[in-house]
């Protein structure tokens, strides 16, 4: 059962507009949702995360978006840069004390072009 | 400041050999510690992961099995790798409040022949 789903697998923008990246999730229980980037052969690296009780949370080019009643995140880059290109993963976290733990989403390859 | 090592990088094992990669965080007290593992085309599956020494929980059924003997130190293993066990292993640590946001090592990338 994937709880946390990324329906795009590929994205490609142009340098300078914006990219958009979308989420979506089954478990209402989740209380973090987290960005995470990723370059090949590199462990990820985290972007920015969001509180389930928020519905935006800003830094920088990135702006995370929630909406909870469509059980659906989305991540906003602005502008857009050759330097984003990468694998962006959507994480959810759940539990807290013995059973903290994040699930990820499959991720979507983005792609800038300069 | 917190630094996580993982090792080897990369591996290259027979079907049916024993497996071993070591992870090991520095500068934070009893970490949250995980097991990741990327294969080829998916996405981020979480494998084991333990919130305390000796303390393991364990996410997917398989023949691979971790295990913490020191606070800092998390390993994961296999007695009989199979094909299916390629792919690229991911370790990680939180302090497991608020967020709960991991920081991952570098990565194992593991190639069963």
């Amino acid at each position: 059962d994937q709880q946390v789903k990324q329906n795009s697998p590929s994205l490609s923008v142009q340098e300078g507009r914006i990219s958009i990246l979308n989420c979506d999730y089954t478990n209402s229980m989740f209380d973090y949702f987290l960005w995470y980037k990723k370059y090949p052969a590199e462990g990820p690296t985290f972007l920015i995360s969001i509180s389930s009780i928020k519905d935006k949370n800003e830094d920088g080019r990135f702006t995370v978006f929630l909406n909870k009643s469509a059980k659906h995140l989305s991540l906003h880059i602005v502008p857009s840069q050759p330097g984003d290109s990468a694998v962006y993963f959507c994480a959810a976290s759940v539990g807290g004390g013995a059973t903290n733990k994040l699930i990820f989403g499959t991720g979507t390859l983005l792609a800038v072009q300069p | 400041s917190q630094t996580i090592h993982q090792w080897p990088a990369t591996l290259v094992q027979p079907v049916g050999s024993p497996l071993s990669l070591e992870c090991t965080v520095e500068g934070t007290s009893n970490p949250n510690l995980y097991w990741y593992r990327q294969a080829a085309g998916r996405g981020l599956q979480l494998l084991f992961y333990s919130v305390g020494i000796g303390q393991i929980s364990s996410e997917v059924p398989q023949n691979l099995s971790a295990s913490r003997p020191q606070d800092r130190q998390f390993i994961l293993s296999s007695k009989k790798l199979l094909l299916s066990d390629s792919g690229f292993y991911l370790c990680a640590w939180s302090s497991g409040v608020g967020a709960n946001v991991l920081t991952f090592g570098a990565g194992s990338r593991l190639t069963v022949l």
